[in-house]
């Protein structure tokens, strides 16, 4: 079985703060993913990354950086984290295909607060 | 630009009741793949099927079943005979083949189910 872990499932933190969101996958996936969840709003992507050290930026990429020096981590960053990043993130991963696309795999989240 | 919509934001059954969640896409790509993930009360997302542009036969997977129409733009998951366990968000989502790290779900359904 795929199995995607999160560091933590649940994490406060106060304004300003840098906070990491470390992500693990143990299927060789290239590809990894970071979205957030809010009510209303469903998975919004991040940022994703199809190889070690390569990224691309999401549709909300803004207050957030990444890094991936291995292939099976994916870390997430919130440089100064804000009220507004309180949220459910959510870290996915799945193989990388040539005019397909593979399902993906998440892990259980973490639920952020920042106060 | 691709877009999935799910109407329905919560939906309460009771047991054995059959359920119909509802899942419209646009997208214009010919060449495309529709996904519903369950997400229980742990907060995982789970994947539950994928399908791609050209095969439009329903599928059927014990109480599950999907149908998938091209003419209506539309990929409809069906439970039948609903149990508790199956009280969830569901989620859609559609991902076209040539850009295929950007997976777009819908706001999901949440799904209720009594005893």
């Amino acid at each position: 079985d795929v199995k995607v872990t999160q560091s933590s499932r649940y994490l406060v933190k106060r304004t300003g703060e840098k906070v990491f969101l470390e992500c693990v996958q143990d299927m060789d996936h290239e590809n990894m993913f970071w979205y957030r969840q809010d009510p209303g709003l469903g998975l919004r992507l991040i940022y994703f990354s199809y190889d070690v050290k390569m990224k691309e930026k999401g549709d909300i990429p803004e207050g957030y950086s990444v890094s991936r020096e291995k292939k099976e981590r994916f870390s997430l960053i919130l440089e100064s984290a804000s009220t507004n990043q309180t949220s459910m993130y959510l870290c996915a991963s799945s193989l990388i295909g040539r005019a397909l696309t593979y399902e993906q795999y998440f892990g259980p989240g973490t639920r952020l607060t920042v106060t | 630009a691709q877009k999935v919509t799910q109407a329905q934001t919560e939906i309460s059954v009771v047991e054995k009741e059959d359920v119909t969640l509802d899942c419209v896409y646009e997208t214009r790509d010919t060449t495309y793949y529709l996904f519903w993930y369950k997400q229980p009360p742990s907060g995982e997302l789970v994947f539950l099927i994928r399908r791609n542009s050209f095969d439009e036969q329903n599928e059927i997977s014990g109480r599950y079943s999907w149908n998938f129409q091209k003419s209506t733009s539309s990929f409809n998951f069906t439970i039948t005979a609903s149990q508790v366990v199956d009280s969830a968000v569901y989620f859609c989502a559609l991902s076209e083949a040539y850009n295929n790290n950007d997976m777009r779900f819908g706001a999901g359904t949440r799904l209720t189910v009594k005893p």
